[in-house]
């Protein structure tokens, strides 16, 4: 079935670092790639999305491409701030089933300090 | 901003206790989702609905129930709580995708039910 592996964290940075998120997933046909974030104690807020390959998706300073040929969709940004500190989830659309669903990889705690 | 609400946002309840966990929304979406997140984080989709009168069981077995009687109301209800139920409940909602691309969910800020 469809998948997400995104990387373990916690991922611990200094202000102004840059930072990559791996995500890859095993999906039949062609999904749309997600990245959402939840702050603490709040809901799940899409980051970002591509909805086909080679696709580039950006939002406040973040991007990530589709790469069909890697299966792979990882998260990066240049200069983190300490605002970013949250738990980043890499998801897929699946309409297998029947539904449009989303699968979520098990999320990377980012953790920014000053 | 995604108007998604959760109520209540904490609920510490004791084992055997019926609860019920509101969710609503004012965007007009036809698809709501009810999502079970582990302390570990992980994302589980539990219930799901089409519309009104439509009503699923996801991916993870649950002895939670659901109802859509209205479009903007989708709330879940637990007959008899259990420790085993302690979690953090997210609420989400879609737009139909009209056979377009995916469209995005919504999500309210959750729901941390503790039984004890």
């Amino acid at each position: 079935g469809n998948s997400v592996t995104q990387m373990e964290g916690p991922v611990t940075l200094s202000e102004e670092a840059f930072l990559t998120i791996n995500c890859t997933y095993t999906a039949t046909g062609y999904p749309s790639l997600f990245w959402y974030v939840q702050y603490p104690g709040e809901g799940l807020q899409l980051l970002l999305k591509a909805t086909k390959a080679d696709d580039k998706g950006s939002n406040k300073g973040f991007e990530a491409t589709y790469r069909k040929e890697t299966t792979s969709f990882h998260l990066e940004k240049g200069s983190v701030q300490v605002s970013d500190s949250a738990v980043y989830f890499c998801a897929l659309s699946d309409s297998s089933g029947g539904y449009n669903k989303l699968i979520f990889g098990a999320g990377t705690r980012l953790a920014v300090h000053p | 901003e995604a108007d998604i609400y959760q109520t209540p946002r904490y609920l510490v309840i004791g084992t055997g206790k019926k609860i019920t966990l509101e969710c609503s929304q004012t965007m007009g979406h036809d698809k709501m989702y009810w999502y079970q997140q582990d302390p570990g984080m992980e994302l589980h989709l539990i219930h799901y609905s089409y519309g009104v009168n439509s009503t699923e069981k996801g991916d993870l077995s649950s002895e939670s129930t659901v109802s859509r009687i209205r479009t903007e109301h989708f709330p879940l209800t637990l007959e008899s709580a259990r420790p085993s139920h302690t979690s953090q409940y997210l609420c989400a909602s879609s737009a139909s995708d009209g056979g377009g691309p995916y469209n995005e969910q919504f999500f309210g800020p959750g729901t941390r039910l503790t039984v004890l």
